[in-house]
């Protein structure tokens, strides 16, 4: 099945850092891919969506740029998390698809667990 | 109101009994709708599409009702392995966008 692998898995750095979050499709050309954050025990939240080639779309109330989003291969996307604070401490996830039209179900990465101290 | 609502449990449940859940949404131009599982502190992985006309999985099965719109899952001989957070996922758009619910927590207890 269509792998999605997102790196790092686990992030602890103090407040100010910047930290930058890989998405890859490995068996596959993501067209599109998807960042969300989800907090404890709350549902996922759609950030972004980046289509290959051309600029994110952000979700309303997502600072476009804080949360810098790169896709720039078919098979990478990367989330930078300008100047972190406590507050952005989240479950950050990736998804991707092959098609920029399908309803077909998206692929998550394993996420990136992302402590500011 | 959530654009997609869920129980969020947690349903206890005896192994091998049956579980079964729904989850509501807002848009009645929804286009596609998924279950998908996910463990504590990990990525939501899918479980299965829900179709119109229903569909079973194994031990699961997924039911669409447009015109109360919501979906439903039921989990039948109820393993160990079962417990987990069930996500509810429309897609609200050909555009692929997600909505989760919540989830619903199932917890499966010897």
């Amino acid at each position: 099945g269509a792998v999605v692998s997102q790196h790092p898995s686990w992030v602890i750095c103090k407040s100010g850092t910047s930290v930058k979050i890989e998405c890859r499709s490995l068996d596959f050309q993501a067209t599109t891919m998807f960042w969300y954050r989800q907090f404890p025990k709350q549902s996922l939240m759609l950030m972004a969506t980046s289509n290959e080639g051309s600029k994110a779309t952000y979700e309303q109330g997502v600072e476009k740029d804080k949360f810098l989003i790169n896709h720039a291969s078919l098979t990478l996307s990367t989330l930078t998390v300008t100047s972190a604070h406590p507050e952005d401490s989240s479950f950050y996830i990736c998804s991707a698809r092959s098609d920029r039209y399908s309803n077909q179900p998206q692929h998550f990465g394993d996420g990136t667990r992302l402590s500011i101290l | 109101r959530k654009e997609v609502e869920q129980d969020p449990g947690p349903f206890n449940v005896p192994e091998g009994a049956t579980v079964a859940f729904n989850c509501t949404y807002s848009n009645s131009a929804s286009q596609s709708f998924f279950w998908y599982r996910q463990d504590c502190r990990k990525e939501p992985k899918l479980l299965m599409s829900v179709y119109s006309s229903g569909n079973e999985d194994g031990r699961f099965t997924a039911q669409l009702n447009r015109a109360s719109q919501y979906i439903s899952l039921l989990i039948r001989d109820s393993k160990l392995s079962d417990s987990a957070t069930y996500l509810c996922v429309v897609t609200p758009d050909s555009w692929g966008k997600l909505q989760f619910g919540a989830g619903t927590q199932v917890v499966v207890t010897p």
